[in-house]
């Protein structure tokens, strides 16, 4: 069983330019998240995925986007990037179901703005 | 509004000392409690789910348990390799399975 897998592992940016993150499930999960986390801070929900459609969003603005491809995995994608936006990102996994629905997270992507 | 608080930010023990780490919660319908730990560049990995008041789950030196306001994260004789940041997360009953993190309580634990 493959984990969470994220790409690229670090990348630095300048401000106003655009960023993509890519992200491969889990084996056997239909649903993928995605979440901010600052350094020192616990992970903050961004939005998710469920059936290539965005299934429920956080408070990011617009210019966070994101894609669900047929096979599950995922793409984020920043625009205009601000200073702030530097962070840890991180993308789970889960089998979408009525229960409580554990999350599998991949490593992330640091992504530094300067 | 959903909201987690842990304590306390960080905690230094030696190794062998016990102790306990806290999180409270406030949640429209609780789906879930997690806990997750993560390691320095590392994303979070899964320890336990908690579905309801009075639950307890144990794996190796750590135990969890759930009231109606909060959970706790019992490390019993820690070891140096117990170090790590600890978080705790609420799902709520909301219409999706977001997580709500709490800021974590960094775990330091010397030999």
């Amino acid at each position: 069983e493959t984990g969470v897998t994220q790409s690229p592992t670090h990348l630095i940016k300048t401000r106003g330019q655009q960023v993509t993150l890519r992200c491969s499930s889990q084996s056997g999960h239909n649903t993928v998240s995605w979440y901010q986390q600052a350094l020192g801070q616990g992970p903050q929900f961004i939005f998710q995925y469920y059936r290539e459609e965005e299934n429920g969003r956080g408070n990011f603005p617009p210019r966070f986007s994101g894609l669900q491809f047929p096979n599950y995995s995922s793409e984020l994608n920043v625009n205009a990037l601000e200073l702030d936006d530097s962070a840890l990102y991180l993308c789970a996994s889960s089998q979408r179901s009525s229960g409580a629905n554990v999350l599998t997270f991949g490593a992330g992507s640091r992504l530094t703005v300067l | 509004e959903d909201q987690v608080t842990q304590s306390p930010e960080a905690l230094r023990l030696q190794e062998g000392e016990s102790s306990s780490l806290n999180c409270s919660y406030t949640v429209s319908g609780l789906r879930g409690l997690f806990w997750y730990r993560q390691d320095p560049g590392k994303g979070p990995e899964f320890l336990f789910t908690l579905y309801s008041a009075g639950e307890e789950k144990e794996k190796e030196r750590l135990k969890a348990t759930l009231t109606k306001k909060e959970s706790f994260l019992h490390i019993t004789a820690p070891k140096p390799e117990d170090s790590a940041t600890y978080l705790c997360a609420v799902q709520g009953t909301g219409g999706y399975n977001k997580l709500i993190f709490g800021a974590g309580t960094r775990l330091a634990v010397h030999p």
